[in-house]
């Protein structure tokens, strides 16, 4: 089955610890997408990718960075930058003007 | 001024109203435009894509006006299960893929 996956679904991160947040798709999509969710909010833009190797920054893009070495993965890092990490991460692909597909979510805690 | 903006909700309504949601975008380039249901602590799942002809899912009807640059979800003889946040999304604004989500508009229904 095509599908987008997130992983993992629950994260804890230790004060001033990296963490990597894995988002992998077999859809043949070319854009890949991170957002964030708090509590009661709408999605927030972290980063967005349109093609292999190429990433852009979108409007919370501070204390995150990304990589697009594989058309199938889209991998985000969490750094220990990012103050306020505790989120529902979401990933998202699509082809060019198409809906977008996401993966579950990935729930990251700070302890 | 957001780039997707709706209103700010929340809907509480009975079941077998008509509820309206409505919807702008700031980007005239934009290219597309659906609208996604989510519901609590899960990933947003499409509900239908939006055209210019407007179109009809049972239940639910979408219209799209680029010169107003407005959006909108009809919901007819709304059901218990209706109870989510609906979010209006707007892609590929000046030929870029990207995806740009409204805060979203809870609605709840009650018996």
């Amino acid at each position: 089955d095509g599908g987008i996956t997130q992983s993992p679904k629950y994260l804890f991160r230790k004060e001033g610890q990296n963490v990597t947040l894995s988002c992998e798709q077999n859809l043949n999509h070319d854009a890949m997408y991170w957002y964030r969710q708090d509590p009661g909010q709408g999605l927030r833009l972290i980063y967005y990718s349109q093609i292999v190797n190429d990433f852009q920054k979108g409007d919370i893009a501070e204390g995150y960075s990304v990589s697009r070495e594989k058309k199938e993965s889209f991998p985000l890092t969490v750094t220990s930058a990012q103050k306020n990490p505790t989120a529902f991460y979401l990933c998202a692909s699509t082809r060019m003007n198409t809906e977008a597909f996401f993966g579950q979510g990935t729930r990251l805690t700070v302890v | 001024r957001k780039e997707v903006e709706q209103d700010p909700g929340p809907f509480n309504v009975p079941e077998g109203a008509t509820v309206a949601f409505n919807c702008t975008y700031s980007n005239s380039a934009s290219q597309s435009f659906f609208w996604y249901r989510q519901d609590c602590r899960k990933e947003p799942k499409l509900l239908m894509s939006v055209y210019s002809s407007g179109n009809e899912d049972g239940r639910f009807t979408a219209q799209l006006n680029r010169a107003s640059q407005y959006i909108s979800l009809l919901i007819r003889d709304s059901k218990l299960s209706d109870s989510a946040t609906y979010l209006c999304v707007v892609n590929g604004q000046g030929g870029y893929n990207k995806l740009i989500f409204g805060a979203g508009t809870r609605l709840a229904v009650h018996p």
